[in-house]
């Protein structure tokens, strides 16, 4: 069964750093997603992805963060100059069209940052 | 706002019970409800998806939905140790993007 994935499955860095979460959705997937999930707390929806550009972000989704389709199947997500604050668990979603399709997502990165 | 309330549990059953969970939302523009069941360092994995007010059954879980109340139900009959997770309900109003609960967390007991 088709399934979205996720790399790395963890990641440790310095305040102040840039990462990159990369997620591969499924292959016939248009629509895409990122959400966090800090420890204890909500899903929280981060920004969605259309034919090459934003189409929603939240007020989380600030300049530190941007989101990119390198290529054909992967789908990334930046943070410039991380914060403590941005440790949790980012997840990647993906849904084959512009409906009401659900999402599915993949298995989280959990970001922590020192 | 839009807010979705859940009731973080926890909430341990023995094995064969019936489970209830349960969601509380305020925004009236919601219109498609999930319900998503997380494992251990997993993702969200959709297990039921309801359109408006009604109930919805899949084998031994049911969701219902009362837009006029704006809750929702997820029931879990023959409850199984394979059922401990947490599971969280979403909302959202359109084509556009869900909206969590906390998540409950789910333990059943053999």
């Amino acid at each position: 069964e088709p399934e979205v994935t996720q790399t790395p499955s963890h990641q440790v860095t310095q305040m102040g750093q840039e990462v990159i979460l990369r997620c591969v959705p499924i292959s016939n997937h248009l629509y895409f997603y990122w959400y966090r999930q800090i420890l204890g707390q909500k899903v929280e929806f981060l920004v969605s992805f259309y034919n090459n550009e934003i189409s929603e972000k939240s007020e989380i989704f600030d300049d530190q963060f941007s989101v990119e389709r390198p290529d054909g199947s992967n789908f990334t997500l930046k943070i410039r100059s991380t914060k403590l604050e941005d440790s949790a668990m980012y997840f990647c979603a993906s849904k084959a069209s512009g409906g009401v399709e659900t999402q599915y997502f993949g298995p989280g990165t959990r970001l922590l940052v020192l | 706002q839009k807010e979705v309330e859940q009731d973080p549990g926890p909430l341990s059953v023995p094995e064969g019970a019936i489970v209830s969970l349960n969601c509380t939302y305020s925004n009236s523009a919601f219109q498609y409800f999930m319900w998503y069941r997380q494992y251990s360092r997993k993702g969200p994995e959709l297990l039921m998806y309801t359109y408006s007010s009604g109930n919805k059954e899949d084998g031994r879980f049911t969701a219902q939905v009362d837009k006029s109340s704006k809750y929702i139900s997820l029931f879990i009959r023959d409850s199984q140790p394979s059922d401990s997770a947490t599971y969280l309900c979403a909302m959202k109003p359109g084509a556009n993007n869900l909206f969590f609960g906390t998540g409950t967390r789910l333990t059943v007991i053999p």
